[in-house]
């Protein structure tokens, strides 16, 4: 079963057309959230780490929340710049490693 | 200069070959990781390291080996390369002392033919 869901696969987007990208998991007593953002042939790059339910971090036209169930990177007024592709990972309770396990991720496309 | 960098970026070879990729850091940190990422897959852990005398397998450790040189130095092996470890593959670091946040290297692009 797996831990990390995202959703959904791909969204293509107008440029200004605010909407959000959704990551669910499975795990309890998370240990920690992470969102980073993808360009096609390079390596994730980090963005955001999220710890509990409640708590939203931002930057630029990002912003991420966080629930007991879901995390949600909002993207508001998104220009073309932002396509890429964005995964979730979460770092279970279980091992005390320090290992995450990533979502599939969400591709997004924002059109002039 | 980037601070994860990875050699060779792209790679082909043929079955039955040995492979080495290396991944080098500036950074300091004292955690490498090695992973995997395939088409509809997602990123998979294959082997980490939180210091030079630790070596731990991950997700998907089958056909791989690893060799952590130097604080600075992480390298994974092929010993027999079979197609589908066609993939790209990522080296990562972290800081426990810094929320333990993964940093990618730029990626190698294998193909196994």
């Amino acid at each position: 079963e797996d831990q990390v869901t995202q959703s959904p696969e791909a969204l293509r987007l107008q440029e200004g057309e605010s909407s959000s990208l959704n990551c669910s998991y499975t795990v309890s007593g998370l240990r920690g959230l992470f969102w980073y953002r993808q360009d096609p042939g390079k390596g994730p790059e980090f963005l955001f780490t999220l710890y509990s339910a409640g708590e939203e971090k931002e930057k630029e036209r990002l912003k991420a929340t966080l629930t007991k169930k879901e995390s949600f990177l909002h993207i508001t007024a998104p220009k073309p710049e932002d396509s890429a592709t964005y995964l979730c990972a979460v770092r279970p309770p279980n091992s005390g490693y320090s290992t995450l396990t990533f979502g599939k991720g969400t591709m997004l496309l924002v059109s002039p | 200069d980037a601070d994860v960098t990875q050699t060779p970026r792209n790679r082909i070879t043929k079955t039955g070959k040995r492979i080495m990729l290396e991944c080098s850091q500036t950074k300091g940190h004292d955690r490498m990781y090695w992973y995997r990422q395939d088409p509809g897959l997602g990123l998979r852990l294959i082997y980490y390291s939180f210091d030079v005398k630790d070596i731990n397998k991950g997700e998907i450790s089958d056909g791989y080996s690893v060799s952590r040189q130097a604080q600075a130095k992480f390298s994974l092996s092929l010993e027999s390369a079979i197609p589908n470890q066609t993939a790209l593959y990522f080296c990562a670091t972290s800081d426990p002392t810094r929320a333990d946040t993964q940093y990618f290297g730029p990626g190698t692009r294998l193909t196994v033919l």
